[in-house]
């Protein structure tokens, strides 16, 4: 099993620009995450998934567009990439409810936004 | 929402000593307490966690306690060795359910040869 990956593992955007973060799990999990992580902050969560075609907001939602067509894959949109959004972007999913909170990474995404 | 503290943001510990992370978190209803270890350019890792309904949990050498009346939770390391050398990073799961984690800002863990 591949468990979390992300797809680009590297971007570099001008500021305005749009782009489409991409997530996939093959552990069959109900839940899915992104997280953003800068420099003394932590993690933080953008969005979250609690299964297909149903997403919410997280703590730092703005800016950021999330779409879960399909169990497996989780994106994360900029449409309009800004400064402020340059960061480290991670995925992660778990089975979700009662004991299964364990929740996977997968091994990010460094944005940089000019 | 939830506030996650942890303290301290770097530690430095001689290869063989133990070595303690400790966190505060705010919400009661939190029920759900992971520490991940975070190596240079990768995802974090879960290394061990705690529910509510449990005081202490060991494996090897690390342990973590639970304190749900202080609301504080702490990772205990010992006979460190040069692999533990890392960021770690305490959370909690908001408002009881899984709709994510509130992690702390993390740990600087240098182990000193």
């Amino acid at each position: 099993n591949a468990g979390v990956t992300q797809t680009p593992k590297f971007r570099v955007l001008k500021t305005g620009q749009s782009m489409t973060l991409l997530c996939a799990q093959d552990m069959n999990h109900e839940y899915m995450y992104w997280y953003r992580q800068d420099p003394g902050m932590g993690l933080r969560l953008i969005h979250y998934s609690v299964g297909e075609g149903t997403t919410a907001k997280g703590e730092v939602p703005d800016g950021y567009n999330v779409s879960r067509l399909k169990k497996q894959n989780f994106l994360l949109g900029l449409e309009s990439a800004a400064p402020s959004q340059t960061s480290v972007y991670f995925c992660a999913s778990s089975y979700g409810q009662g004991e299964f909170y364990e929740q996977f990474f997968g091994p990010g995404t460094r944005l940089t936004v000019l | 929402g939830e506030n996650v503290e942890q303290h301290p943001s770097t530690l430095s510990v001689q290869e063989g000593d133990s070595a303690v992370i400790k966190c505060t978190y705010s919400d009661s209803a939190s029920n759900y307490f992971p520490w991940y270890k975070q190596e240079l350019g990768k995802g974090p890792q879960l290394i061990i966690d705690i529910r509510s309904n449990v005081g202490e949990k060991k494996d090897q050498r690390i342990a973590v306690t639970l304190n749900k009346t202080a609301k504080h939770f702490s990772l205990h390391i010992t006979e460190t060795q040069p692999e533990d050398s890392a960021v770690y990073f305490c959370a909690a799961n908001s408002g009881g359910g899984a709709d994510g984690l509130t992690f702390g800002k993390g740990t600087h863990l240098i182990i000193q040869p």
